[in-house]
């Protein structure tokens, strides 16, 4: 099966502190999606990235399409508490998922 | 929010017995698909449909099988459960060529 790697598995960090976390491959892909999972219910779709190189922000969340296309970061900068919850990578053109970095944010 | 309902939200059954699972989607979407969430494995693929009467295996498909009659209902069914099979189930939809899924609430199942 398909080799994808998500990184860190959880973090807890304070409020206010930014956060980073990736997904690597050893295969390319031509799409990465990012999804957030509150807890007690379904992904939400955060940000599609469908270029290689590609940089994409949506307020403080910022996602880029690595150039290799075998990889993919998440960044969220000035962390809440309502950012608690899972990250999922997906390179959806094999309709597979990273395994999910947690996070939690301490007040 | 994409209109997508799963049904039922929870429920608890026994070892040998067959349960369904229903998605229920108001977006007319052509691609339906079936999760099965376990911690440590994140989100694994087991079915998913491509229209109607079309469908495909994933990842996990041992021991499901699906069914889509309609646009709108895609079925999981566990013919015998097992207590392999305990776990959160999502069911996602998608639409035209994009790969951006919408996921409905989950359904817990507890097989004892």
């Amino acid at each position: 099966g398909q080799q994808l790697n998500q990184s860190p598995q959880s973090m807890f960090i304070q409020e206010g502190e930014d956060v980073s976390m990736n997904c690597t491959s050893s295969s390319i892909f031509n799409t990465w999606l990012w999804y957030k999972q509150d807890p007690g219910e379904g992904p939400v779709l955060l940000i599609a990235l469908y270029k290689a190189g590609e940089l994409t922000s949506n307020g403080r969340l910022t996602a880029q399409f690595g150039i290799t296309r075998k990889d993919s970061f998440l960044n969220i900068s000035a962390s809440i508490p309502s950012d608690v919850g899972i990250y999922f990578c997906a390179p959806n053109s094999k309709l597979i998922f990273g395994q999910g970095t947690t996070l939690q944010v301490k007040p | 929010d994409a209109g997508i309902t799963q049904s039922p939200r929870h429920k608890v059954t026994e070892t040998g017995t067959p349960v369904t699972l229903r998605c229920h989607q108001t977006e007319n979407h052509r691609y339906m698909y079936w999760y099965r969430q376990d911690p440590g494995h994140g989100l694994r693929l087991i079915h998913y449909s491509y229209g109607v009467k079309d469908t495909d295996k994933g990842e996990v498909s041992d021991g499901y099988s699906v069914s889509r009659s309609k646009t709108e209902d895609f079925l999981l069914t566990l013919e015998s459960a097992t207590s392999s099979q305990t776990s959160v189930y999502f069911c996602a939809i998608s639409g035209g060529y994009s790969y951006e899924q919408y996921f409905g609430p989950g359904t817990r199942l507890t097989v004892t």
